[in-house]
């Protein structure tokens, strides 16, 4: 079953603007991190924010997570076309170790 | 280095047959994990696999099995393959077993007829 929701299903904009994805789970987790797939291929690993940080940055990423409410964020400024894709947050925990859980993605497309 | 990798990329079976993937980790990583991911939906967790021995299992019928050998690599073997066993499967490696950045595979697209 998913654990985690990201918010909004498909996001749409234009190169240049920001994009904000959001993640709320269920269970209590470890870690969280943030992946990118294009087009059904393999996940690409984007950034691991620890269950003690508030905030992380990675060039254009920005990451937020927020223990108490159980959500993440996942932030891309100045977006490209080459940033189209699906997006994922995918925490450890639960009780089965070495499981990743996943939420269903968020569906990017920019637009030149 | 290499990243992990996976063999076949696609494969096309029919109802009734069995099908075996593999998977070969990234060199020092001894964890190796699988993921069913169907069409629309985030990767669910089939297996994770450490030093040889299985240590987690999902949420899948025992027609799932897989093993992972003396250098590592792995094999997901699914049997009677049902038309609902049509995924992408995707394998990923991790130093260790939990808390790790798990890093994927470009995945097999199985398609059962």
């Amino acid at each position: 079953s998913q654990q985690g929701e990201e918010d909004p299903q498909a996001l749409s904009i234009q190169e240049g603007e920001n994009a904000t994805m959001n993640c709320s789970y269920k269970t209590s987790i470890n870690n969280l991190q943030w992946y990118r797939q294009n087009s059904g291929r393999g996940l690409v690993h984007l950034i691991l924010i620890r269950s003690n940080e508030r905030e992380k940055h990675s060039g254009r990423l920005r990451v937020t997570l927020d223990t108490s409410k159980k959500s993440s964020s996942l932030l891309i400024t100045a977006s490209r076309a080459a940033d189209t894709a699906s997006y994922f947050c995918a925490g450890w925990g639960g009780s089965t170790l070495g499981r990743l859980y996943f939420g269903r993605g968020t569906q990017l497309t920019v637009w030149p | 280095d290499a990243g992990v990798t996976q063999s076949p990329t696609h494969l096309i079976k029919t109802r009734g047959q069995h099908v075996t993937l593999r998977c070969s980790p990234i060199s020092g990583h001894k964890s190796v994990s699988w993921y069913q991911q169907v069409l629309g939906q985030g990767p669910q967790f089939i297996f994770q696999y450490y030093e040889k021995e299985e240590r987690g299992r999902g949420n899948f019928p025992d027609r799932f099995s897989a093993r992972q050998f003396p250098n590592y690599s792995s094999e997901l073997n699914v049997n009677a393959l049902l038309l609902g066993d049509s995924a992408l499967y995707l394998c990923a490696s991790s130093f260790q077993t939990s808390g790790d950045i798990q890093y994927f595979g470009a995945g097999t697209r199985l398609s059962v007829l």
